[in-house]
This record gives structure tokens, C-alpha cells and sequence, in this order.
């Protein structure tokens, strides 16, 4: 089990609302990840965070943003929710120095109706 | 257009038999992941590959780096073992990029 944490479990909001999911980062860990899961897909990278400072992203729009705290928890932040939006929402630590060992979180559950 | 391509997608298995899941990339890298996904949606880091192969109890993880192709082996597959096994690759920046998954299905 990893130190990742995140939440809330599960989400459902409506088209054009706004969401706000949370990860807590594994102790000592100044890297974060987030990625996208839709049902039946791999993982999709959405950006990645580096002391507090975007260090990476994946095809996806403006709407999706994120910040990273000085005690490098993370927030993920998708405005105008889509129902294509819709998906399971990872979050995953690292130490910058060991970039290819990830702990993941157990997600967030988003379902937009 | 997917980088890493996975085969089979869905995989169902008696209990004991031996299980290969295929994994083939398109680029150079610096290694290779396996993950395994509950139904609860965490995910578990497996093995870490960059060069030929690692074993873990009844896991058995290859990898072949000039055919750009991996494999993870399970043998005396066990119903615990259902769940989505997953390769990623790491290469240029710093974004993963995930298959599709296989979905493992062990029957008693």
C-alpha cells in the first residue's frame, strides 16, 4: 500500500460544472502526475508537477489545470465539465531523482451526467 | 495511435494454467513497466524493466529490448490474480504512456 492519497473516492457533477479533486503526495516525493482513465482505456498522462511548477503535459485542453502545494500535494482542476470527461482520475508520486518509480493513489471516481 | 500495444485485451483462464500477456512498443526507452489494476482502480507497480528478466514469486516479467516487445508470464494462476495487468513505457519527457490493459479473468 502507498503513502498516495486522494479525494473524494467518487464525484458526480453535471455538464459545465466545475471539479476540484485532491492527491496527497507519498512523504518525500516532489514530483506529481495525474492521469486520465476512461472505462476499458490504459491511463492517459495529463500534466505532470514539479516543485509547484507544471514540468510536462499530455494532450489535454486549458480547461484541465493543476497546482502543486510547498508540502507538494496536488489539485486537479477541470472547468466546464464534459460528459466525455467522465472517467477515473489517478494521481501518482515520485522523487525527481528515481522519475521512473511512480506510486500511485486509488483514485477518483468522476462522473459527469 | 497508440505507443504501446497490448495483447490480448481480455484474457479468461482456468485456474492453474500458465498466462502470457504481450506487450510491444514503438520507440526506444528507458524501461518498461508492469502494473496490475483492481476493480477498486488502484494501481500496483509490478515490475520495472530495463533489460531481460525479473521474477517475483509466480510472476515472470522479459523484456526484449532490440523487438521493442515485453512479456509478463503468470504461472499457477490463481482467481487472486484477476485484475487488469498494464504495461506503461517512459521515454523522451516526462509522461508515461500506458496500453489498454488486459483484463485477467481466473476462473476456480
Amino acid at each position: 500500500e502507498t503513502g498516495v492519497t486522494q479525494s473524494p473516492t467518487h464525484l458526480i457533477k453535471t455538464r459545465g460544472q466545475q471539479v476540484t479533486l485532491r492527491c496527497s503526495s507519498q512523504s518525500g516525493h516532489n514530483t506529481v502526475s495525474w492521469y486520465q482513465q476512461a472505462l476499458g482505456q490504459g491511463p492517459q498522462f495529463i500534466f505532470q508537477y514539479y516543485r509547484e511548477e507544471e514540468n510536462g503535459r499530455g494532450n489535454f485542453p486549458p480547461r484541465f489545470s493543476g497546482l502543486q502545494f510547498p508540502n507538494y500535494s496536488s489539485e486537479l482542476n477541470v472547468n466546464a465539465l464534459e460528459l466525455d470527461d467522465s472517467a477515473l482520475y489517478l494521481c501518482a508520486s515520485s522523487s525527481y531523482r528515481d522519475p521512473e518509480t511512480q506510486y500511485f493513489g486509488p483514485g477518483t471516481r468522476l462522473l459527469v451526467l | 495511435k497508440n505507443e504501446v500495444e497490448q495483447s490480448p485485451q481480455n484474457l479468461t483462464a482456468q485456474e492453474g494454467e500458465f498466462i502470457t500477456i504481450n506487450c510491444s512498443y514503438s520507440v526506444g526507452i528507458s524501461a518498461l513497466h508492469w502494473l496490475q489494476q483492481h476493480p477498486g482502480g488502484g494501481i500496483v507497480s509490478l515490475f520495472m524493466l530495463s533489460s531481460g528478466k525479473k521474477k517475483h514469486g509466480r510472476l515472470i516479467a522479459t523484456i526484449n529490448i532490440q523487438e521493442k516487445h515485453s512479456s509478463l508470464h503468470i504461472t499457477a494462476s490463481h482467481p487472486r490474480d484477476s485484475a487488469v495487468y498494464i504495461c506503461a513505457v517512459r521515454w523522451a519527457g516526462n509522461q508515461f504512456y500506458f496500453g489498454t490493459g488486459t483484463s485477467l479473468t481466473v476462473i476456480p
